[in-house]
């Protein structure tokens, strides 16, 4: 059964920090990877997706890498602003239905 | 503007009661999902469909009911079987499942509360 972690559950950081958020899963065979960013009470917004046979994606900021032998990812956030500050959710999709399986996310705080 | 839309945004039911959550989309996608989230705990998979008239059971479908009869609607129905409905709910839509691509979006939620 896939399990995926994020660490940390959470983290502050002060305005114009770099920061790596990290996500580990115990099955390598997987599809494809997502990264989400979740604001209270609201729904996921997809901020990347790398395919199975990718090692990076870049989005503005934002950089996601994928070891799939090591069974890791990290989302890279640069020069971070006060409006980063949200939940961020990783998931995997893998197995016989392609389900995402999704870690319990890091909240972020950037402090101004 | 494409995308998923939920209704209703907050959702009161009593005890005893069915009650159906509405899920729209205009992306085109082929597969639709609903999640449960619950305060310190991951998404959870609770019904999944990859065509019209076709679903599949998810992690924790008991309590639960759906039906795919339009590719832009899933309607989630949380019958009285359902023990503990109070949550965050999460509809989601897709390109179909297994290419490589295939990259899952989701609607605002809908949070229901059991009085």
């Amino acid at each position: 059964k896939q399990e995926v972690t994020q660490i940390p559950a959470a983290l502050s950081v002060p305005e114009g920090e770099n920061l790596v958020l990290n996500c580990s899963f115990t099955d390598s065979a997987i599809y494809n990877l997502q990264w989400f960013r979740q604001d209270p009470g609201k729904g996921l917004t997809s901020l990347l997706l790398i395919q199975s046979s990718q090692r990076e994606q870049t989005s503005g900021r934002l950089n996601a890498s994928l070891d799939k032998s090591s069974g890791r990812s990290t989302l890279y956030i640069a020069a971070s602003q006060p409006g980063d500050s949200a939940t961020y959710l990783c998931a995997v999709s893998g197995g016989s239905n392609y389900k995402l399986t999704f870690g319990k996310g890091t909240l972020l705080t950037v402090n101004p | 503007d494409g995308g998923i839309t939920q209704s209703p945004k907050y959702l009161f039911r009593k005890e005893g009661q069915n009650v159906t959550l509405s899920c729209e989309q205009n992306l085109n996608h082929d597969a639709m999902y609903w999640y449960r989230q619950d305060p310190g705990q991951g998404l959870r998979l609770i019904y999944y469909s990859q065509i019209v008239n076709d679903f599949q059971k998810g992690d924790i479908a008991e309590g639960y009911s759906v039906s795919r009869e339009k590719k832009e609607s899933f309607p989630l129905t949380v019958t009285s079987a359902q023990k503990n409905p109070t949550a965050f709910y999460l509809c989601a839509s897709s390109t179909p499942p297994g290419h490589p691509s295939n990259e899952q979006f989701f609607g605002p939620g809908t949070r229901l509360t059991v009085l």
